[in-house]
């Protein structure tokens, strides 16, 4: 069973136009949920992360939870050629039994922008 | 303020050779978590640790160990190397906010090939 999974992807979209990537996950108790951007041969950036139900907006990128649904998205507005990369929604849940926790991440999302 | 550094960057090794991979956290950081990407995937995680043990580990097998430092920095060791090891392997290191969420930043990543 995979505990957080994402839309297959690729997407393609236009520039200018909104992307939105989307992602579920398994684990009720999870407490904290990132997006995270990757370049091709590159470490993942953070580009958003939201604790709290409803929508965390930052420049072009807006942030979506739904706990009850677990459910967590990304919309890019006003998409860009560099916005061009792999998006990886990462979520914070506790492990089992424990005080710990632990980042666990979906496969990610292929978006690219065409001029 | 420095970031996570990793290294080497990169490192090509025979199969059945054995690697260590190193990790300093970001300033202020306590706790280190190893996660190996392959490609075209999002990353797995391996283990974390915290206080110098290993405190919650992922699927992979014992052939995969790693050590903390007192100085929280970290090393990930691999033995009897597979051409599947082959992958990006990412440090990341990360500190309870105060908003009750975890912030985790990574460092560039150690590309690690298995010829």
């Amino acid at each position: 069973q995979k505990e957080v999974e994402q839309n297959s992807g690729p997407l393609s979209v236009p520039e200018g136009a909104i992307a939105s990537l989307n992602c579920t996950y398994s684990d009720r108790g999870s407490q904290s949920f990132f997006w995270y951007r990757q370049y091709s041969g590159k470490s993942p950036e953070l580009i958003m992360s939201i604790y709290s139900n409803g929508d965390k907006e930052d420049g072009r990128f807006t942030a979506q939870l739904n706990k009850a649904s677990q459910y967590v998205s990304l919309l890019i507005r006003d998409s860009q050629p560099s916005d061009s990369a792999t998006y990886l929604c990462a979520v914070n849940g506790r492990v089992s039994g424990g005080s710990n926790y632990k980042l666990t991440f979906g496969k990610g999302t292929l978006l690219t922008v065409n001029p | 303020d420095a970031g996570v550094t990793q290294s080497p960057t990169h490192l090509i090794k025979t199969r059945g050779q054995q690697v260590t991979l190193r990790c300093s956290p970001k300033s202020g950081h306590d706790t280190v978590s190893w996660y190996q990407q392959a490609l075209g995937q999002g990353p797995q995680f391996i283990f974390q640790y915290y206080e110098e043990e290993e405190r919650q580990r992922g699927n992979f097998p014992d052939r995969f160990s790693g050590h903390q430092f007192p100085n929280y920095s970290s090393e990930l060791n691999v033995n009897a190397l597979l051409l599947g090891d082959s992958a990006l392997y990412l440090c990341a290191s990360s500190f309870p906010n105060v908003d009750g969420g975890y912030g985790y930043t990574f460092g560039s990543g150690t590309r690690l090939t298995v010829v």
